[in-house]
């Protein structure tokens, strides 16, 4: 199956620095990506819907300006939490949907990255 | 937007035994339904979807099945090993963007 790269695994900061997080597909070309917010025992809730050369989409609550998202390329996306407090100390997961001339059925799935645990002080 | 209702949140069988865990969406629009399994502090991994043009799918133990006029698609696990333990989410995907909604999740737990 396709392959979604997700940097770093666990990060540790301390309130007020920023931390970039990374979702690279690795063998398949990407238009949308996806990134996903889970606390513990609970389900995946999504932040932002990132489509390739373009604005994200930011789901109601979620502030565009706190979480930065850039989509450059068909194979990254980055997000970017900025002045991280506490309060965004979460499980934050990306996924990528294969965009392109590829199998048409294919093109509805959602590969997940391994998710990053972030910790702030 | 979509509503997804999952249950149970929580099923424990005994190995062996037969697990079902049944969602319901509001949206009659919608075209795919997928199932993820989530193993505790590791990505969600689809183990099988359906579209909408197709009743049932199964794939060795695990099977799906999807009734569109009542609007409630169900994923049948027969034969629980305990490496099934984990967290279930199934997820529809809406008319809008491709995005997908997800359910609560339920924590299965099979017990050897």
């Amino acid at each position: 199956g396709a392959v979604v790269s997700q940097h770093p695994s666990w990060v540790i900061c301390k309130s007020g620095t920023s931390v970039k997080i990374e979702c690279r597909s690795l063998d398949f070309q990407a238009t949308t990506m996806f990134w996903y917010r889970q606390f513990p025992k609970q389900s995946l809730m999504l932040m932002a819907t990132s489509n390739e050369g373009s604005k994200a989409t930011y789901e109601q609550g979620v502030e565009k300006d706190k979480f930065l998202i850039n989509h450059a390329s068909l194979t990254l996306s980055t997000l970017t939490v900025t002045s991280a407090h506490p309060e965004d100390s979460s499980f934050y997961i990306c996924s990528a949907q294969p965009g392109g001339s590829g199998d048409p059925l294919a093109k509805n799935i959602q590969y997940f990255g391994a998710g990053t645990r972030l910790s702030v002080l | 937007g979509e509503n997804v209702e999952q249950h149970p949140s929580t099923l424990s069988v005994q190995e062996g035994d037969s697990a079902v865990i049944k969602c319901t969406y509001s949206d009659s629009a919608s075209n795919y339904f997928p199932w993820y399994k989530q193993e505790l502090g590791k990505r969600p991994q689809l183990i099988i979807d359906i579209r909408s043009n197709v009743g049932e799918k199964k794939d060795q133990r695990i099977a799906v099945t999807l009734n569109k006029t009542a609007k409630h698609f169900s994923l049948h696990i027969t034969e629980t090993q305990p490496e099934d333990s984990a967290v279930y989410f199934c997820a529809v995907r809406g008319s809008t963007l491709g995005r997908l909604y997800f359910g609560r999740g339920t924590q299965l737990t099979v017990w050897p």
